[in-house]
């Protein structure tokens, strides 16, 4: 089975500083992609960045980029140079084929690390 | 900003009420989502449309019934709700990309606010 596993329930982060978010996960699969959303307030999941199972290279996108160690099954996502405007709520997703015959892939979240940014 | 948008934005209604939420997305999408997410919680899967049929229904009461029109248009009618369905309703669509699914990205819309009273 699945399992996606955000370990900080809650981080702070001085305003312009790096940080990281916690992802381990859990699968038999060797196809599976890695996801990480936003949620601000308001309540839209905004998509930040993937990474498949089968990238060499860590993804980057613009100041986020996802560490990414498969031997040990971790999917950090770094923020750098945080902004007032980067505090939310941060989900950790996988997709995986599910068993329904379908082809889209599937998503599972994790419980989620909500970052507070500091002035 | 976002290409999946969601009506209504909040809504209120007793448990006799009908009532439908809208989804809308305008980027060639022939997959779409329904999810729900209580507070402080994750989101979780409902419904999954494929090329405008159901592919996938996570065993929800039928007091939620889903309805995709087309390609662009997906709705979920609602009727003799409980107040534990009160929630954060999402929506959203993927490309529908066959043997590559684990690349697809999901796109989420702004979501409704569901309150049953």
């Amino acid at each position: 089975a699945q399992k996606i596993t955000q370990t900080q329930p809650g981080m702070f982060v001085q305003e312009k500083e790096a940080v990281t978010l916690d992802c381990t996960y859990d699968t038999s699969d060797q196809s599976y992609g890695l996801f990480w959303y936003k949620q601000p307030s308001s309540g839209e999941m905004i998509f930040l960045i993937y990474q498949g199972s089968y990238d060499e290279q860590n993804a980057t996108e613009g100041r986020y980029s996802l560490n990414f160690q498969k031997a040990r099954k971790s999917a950090n996502l770094v923020i750098s140079a945080s902004q007032l405007g980067d505090s939310a709520m941060y989900f950790c997703a996988m997709s995986y084929r599910g068993n329904y015959g379908g082809s889209q892939g599937n998503l599972i979240f994790g419980k989620g690390t909500k970052l507070s940014v500091k002035p | 900003d976002t290409e999946v948008t969601q009506t209504p934005k909040h809504l209120v209604m007793g448990m006799t009420n009908k009532k439908s939420l809208k989804c809308e997305q305008h980027m060639g999408h022939r997959a779409m989502y329904w999810y729900k997410q209580k507070a402080k919680k994750p989101p979780e899967l409902m419904f999954v449309y494929s090329y405008e049929k159901l592919s996938i229904n996570e065993s929800v009461p039928s007091r939620f019934s889903p309805e995709c029109p087309n390609s662009s248009l997906l709705n979920l009618h609602l009727h003799a709700l409980q107040p534990e369905d009160s929630a954060l309703y999402l929506c959203a669509s993927s490309q529908e990309l066959g043997r590559l699914a684990v690349k697809e990205t999901q796109y989420f819309g702004p979501g409704t606010r569901l309150l049953v009273l």
